[in-house]
Parts: structure tokens; sequence; C-alpha cells
């Protein structure tokens, strides 16, 4: 049973430069979230597919971040023209319906550092 | 605005002892209420979870009573061992599938 995997698990930047992550979710579930958690704070959410479709997005979301879910199976974050505001956990969740709710199971991360 | 609110932001609690951490909501659209624990550099982990047609749920060493009219839950830890020891936190959201909100997180640490 494989769980949601992200990578790269850290990446060190210089500010100004894009970076992109990537996340596969558990196998056969159909949303996908992404989140993002500074230090000392809980995860904050930024957007999420349901398959393809991506249904939803935060404030926080600025226009230099933009998310994909090709053919409704990984997806990639990309983040251009990094600042060090950015530096944070970037983390990635899926979830199918279990019931009567989603269970969102999250994956280990990607420590962005932009210096 | 907060809309989830975290109690306390850390506690101690002796081997073998409950505890108790409470969060608060604002939004009387929330209808799923799940509780993570997260260790340093790891990614949360989901404990257990409740709607609010219940009023407690349990799941082994781990409890959430829910009180909708107060619009608080909370969760209760028995037996608390040493490695229950992370951060935990509580999260809301107001339609099951669709963002998680969540609260600004408990560091527990249970000391043998």
């Amino acid at each position: 049973d494989t769980g949601v995997s992200q990578d790269p698990r850290h990446k060190i930047t210089k500010r100004g430069q894009n970076v992109t992550f990537r996340c596969d979710p558990i196998s056969e579930h159909n949303r996908l979230y992404w989140y993002r958690q500074t230090l000392g704070q809980g995860p904050e959410f930024l957007t999420y597919f349901q398959n393809e479709a991506q249904l939803e997005k935060s404030r926080l979301l600025s226009d230099r971040f933009s998310a994909e879910r090709p053919k409704g199976s990984f997806s990639t974050l990309e983040i251009q023209r990094t600042e060090q505001g950015d530096s944070a956990m970037y983390l990635c969740a899926s979830s199918l319906f279990s019931g009567s709710y989603y269970e969102q199971y999250f994956g280990p991360g990607t420590r962005l550092t932009v210096t | 605005q907060q809309q989830v609110k975290q109690s306390p932001q850390s506690l101690i609690v002796q081997k073998g002892g409950i505890s108790i951490i409470n969060c608060a909501y604002e939004n009387t659209a929330f209808d799923y209420f799940p509780w993570y624990q997260q260790f340093p550099g790891k990614g949360p982990a989901l404990l257990i979870a409740i709607r609010p047609d219940v009023s407690e749920k349990k799941e082994g060493r781990f409890t959430i009573s829910f009180n909708k009219s107060a619009k608080q839950f909370s969760l209760h830890i028995m037996d608390s061992q040493p490695g229950d020891s992370a951060t935990y936190f509580c999260a809301a959201a107001n339609q099951a599938g669709t963002a998680l909100i969540f609260g600004k997180g408990t560091t527990l640490s249970v000391s043998s």
C-alpha cells in the first residue's frame, strides 16, 4: 500500500528562480490537494483538484503559483520568481470518498528554502 | 480571521496520563472535523475524525468529544505514551472533501 509521495523532499533555490514540485497521490484517489505550512503553523489550503479539474483556489495562490493535474493522476505545483516569503513546507494530500466524508491523506512534503 | 482556534499551544503530560486538546470554530457550516498528528519533518497523519451528528467518537486511545451548541470539539489521548509526543492539529471543513481549515497546533510532550 503506497501512500502519497512528493518529490523533491527538499529544495533550495535563489530568489527569482522558478521551482516545480511533484505529487503522486494514493492510487485511485480522485481528489488531490496542495497546502503550505510555515514553521509553527498549521497547513494552509492552496488549491484542490477533482480528477483533472481544478475546483478551488485560495487567495494565497498568487499569480506566481500554478498547479496542474494532467490526466487526473500526478500533480505539479510551480512557483515562478520565488521570493523569500515562499520558504515553507509544501504538502500534498489526496482523498477518496469514504462512507460519509473524504479523508485527506498527506504526503511527506517538500521543504522549500529561498535564499 | 482565524476560523479554528486551538489550545493549548503546548502541553506536557506524564506517561499514562490523559492529554486534552481543545478547538473552537466559528463557521456553523463546518460539518467535518478531523485531527492530525505530525512528527518533525513529516506530513500530518490522520488520527480520527467526526461529523456533527455524533457527540463522541472513540478509536483506541483517542477520543473526539463534540459540542455542537458550543461550537467546540476536543481530542482526548488516554494512557499517553512518549511515542505520542508530536504536534496535533485540529481541522474543519464546510463540506466534506474540500479545503481543510487547520488550527495552529498543539505540541505535546509526554514525559516518562
